[in-house]
């Protein structure tokens, strides 16, 4: 595709409900990355993968939330037992080589809302 | 904690005039350093970025100064243009470690 693209672009769901996120990176970008943007807050990493190497997932704020990328490309974020505390939007992003100095190009986020 | 500090966290400016984003980080392993800026509903998208080896790259009115003693750089926009308003994040090493942003407004 031409870009990174996410899925949905919005979601709404109820506080204690399970939501799945959908990123398709880049084609051939060995890496990518989810993030979230809390309303006036900066990008907060969360997950990090890098080809076949286990993900880093150092940014994952609690057990709630777990992410998985098969067969190196599509990916999905998974939260469970949604809090009101989760409603932000989630970016995901991918990078065409490993390590350093590489562009990451972003997808337009999901924006998830839970009441 | 955080290691990419940047500020201010909003900036209004008059058209043609100069906006100066700042950050600091403290791990001097970190050897990238992107700018990316973001439009409302749009993801962030790669402005400038520097390497330490050099002090500033400059991208048209975009320039970044790289201060690797101080551990610092900044994003300079010249002649500033309402086009620019925008939130801008600084960023270090391999995107793992952004700044909080910066909302930019440039008055016509």
């Amino acid at each position: 595709g031409a870009g990174v693209s996410q899925s949905p672009s919005n979601k709404v769901t109820e506080k204690g409900k399970d939501v799945e996120l959908r990123c398709d990176p880049i084609s051939g970008h060995t890496a990518l990355y989810w993030y979230r943007q809390s309303l006036g807050q900066g990008l907060e990493f969360l997950i990090y993968f890098q080809g076949n190497s286990a993900p880093d997932k150092s940014g994952l704020p609690s057990d709630r939330f777990s992410a998985e990328r098969t067969g190196g490309s599509v990916s999905t974020l998974t939260i469970q037992r949604t809090q009101q505390e989760d409603s932000a939007v989630y970016l995901c992003a991918s990078s065409p080589g490993q390590g350093a100095r590489t562009e990451a190009f972003f997808g337009q986020g999901t924006r998830l809302t839970v009441v | 904690q955080q290691q990419v500090k940047q500020s201010p966290q909003s900036l209004i400016v008059q058209k043609g005039g100069i906006s100066i984003i700042n950050c600091a980080y403290e791990n001097t392993a970190f050897d990238y350093f992107p700018w990316y800026q973001q439009f409302p509903g749009k993801g962030p998208a790669l402005l400038i970025a520097i390497r330490p080896d050099v002090s500033e790259k400059k991208e048209g009115r975009f320039t970044i100064s790289f201060n690797k003693s101080a551990k610092q750089f900044s994003l300079h926009i010249m002649d500033s243009q309402p086009g620019d308003s925008a939130t801008y994040f600084c960023a270090a090493t391999n995107n793992l470690f952004f700044g909080t942003g910066t909302r930019l407004t440039v008055i016509p």
